[in-house]
């Protein structure tokens, strides 16, 4: 079945970096895009980007460009999301999705916490 | 950019009603229109994509419509594992969520 397995909570300081990791299994991992999508405390869901796991080709919202990198590594099946410049803005649970139906997300990782505190 | 508009923000049903729940696009989006629930802790999970079609393992009770910029998601007799929030996504330039209706007792 598939499965995707986040790494765990961070804490960061104001102004740090921090990157997330998103291990995928029960699939091949270059057949479907991978998303990333984020949920502050008590919010709604934000799409981030998304990575082509077989080209690495990246896109990210507006918002993001810029700040976030997208990146994965095939040989372990994992993608990595990495935001930069992190304020208090950007606490939030940190969702990697897999692509189900063109972008749609069927399915989803247990989510990491960042938390941004300094 | 798509903005995505749900309405109503809260919805307040009781078990047995239908519920109906709407999605505005900013621009047409075709039938690229999918609806997720979320649960309290929970990660969201998918239940209508292209607008009308259910993913794997989703009840007969939901069901969607709509194409371009008017989008519905109707639970037809809500059942109580069905109070959460629900969220539509376009994904026909991208991606972006609305901002979730919660469908309360």
């Amino acid at each position: 079945q598939v499965q995707l397995v986040q790494s765990g909570a961070e804490v960061k300081k104001p102004g740090a970096s921090v990157k997330v990791s998103c291990k995928a299994s029960g699939y091949t991992f270059t057949d479907n895009y991978l998303h990333w999508v984020r949920q502050a405390p008590g919010q709604g869901l934000e799409w981030m980007g998304r990575i082509n796991p077989s080209s690495g080709g990246t896109n990210s919202a507006q918002k993001f460009q810029g700040r976030v990198t997208l990146t994965r590594d095939s040989s372990i099946n994992t993608a990595f999301m990495e935001l930069s410049s992190l304020t208090s803005d950007d606490t939030a649970v940190y969702y990697c999705a897999r692509g189900y139906y063109y972008d749609t997300m069927g399915y989803w990782g247990q989510g990491t916490l960042v938390t941004v505190s300094s | 950019e798509i903005v995505m508009t749900q309405s109503p923000a809260t919805l307040s049903v009781s078990p047995g009603e239908r519920a109906t729940l709407s999605c505005r696009t900013s621009q047409s989006v075709s039938t690229n229109l999918a609806w997720y629930q979320q649960k309290p802790g929970q990660a969201p999970r998918l239940l209508i994509y292209g607008a009308f079609a259910r993913a794997t393992g989703i009840p007969a009770r939901f069901s969607g419509s709509g194409s371009g910029t008017e989008f519905t998601l109707t639970i037809s007799s809500l059942q109580s594992e069905d109070f959460a929030v629900y969220y539509c996504q376009q994904y026909n330039n991208l991606a972006a969520f609305g901002q979730g209706t919660k469908v309360e007792i």
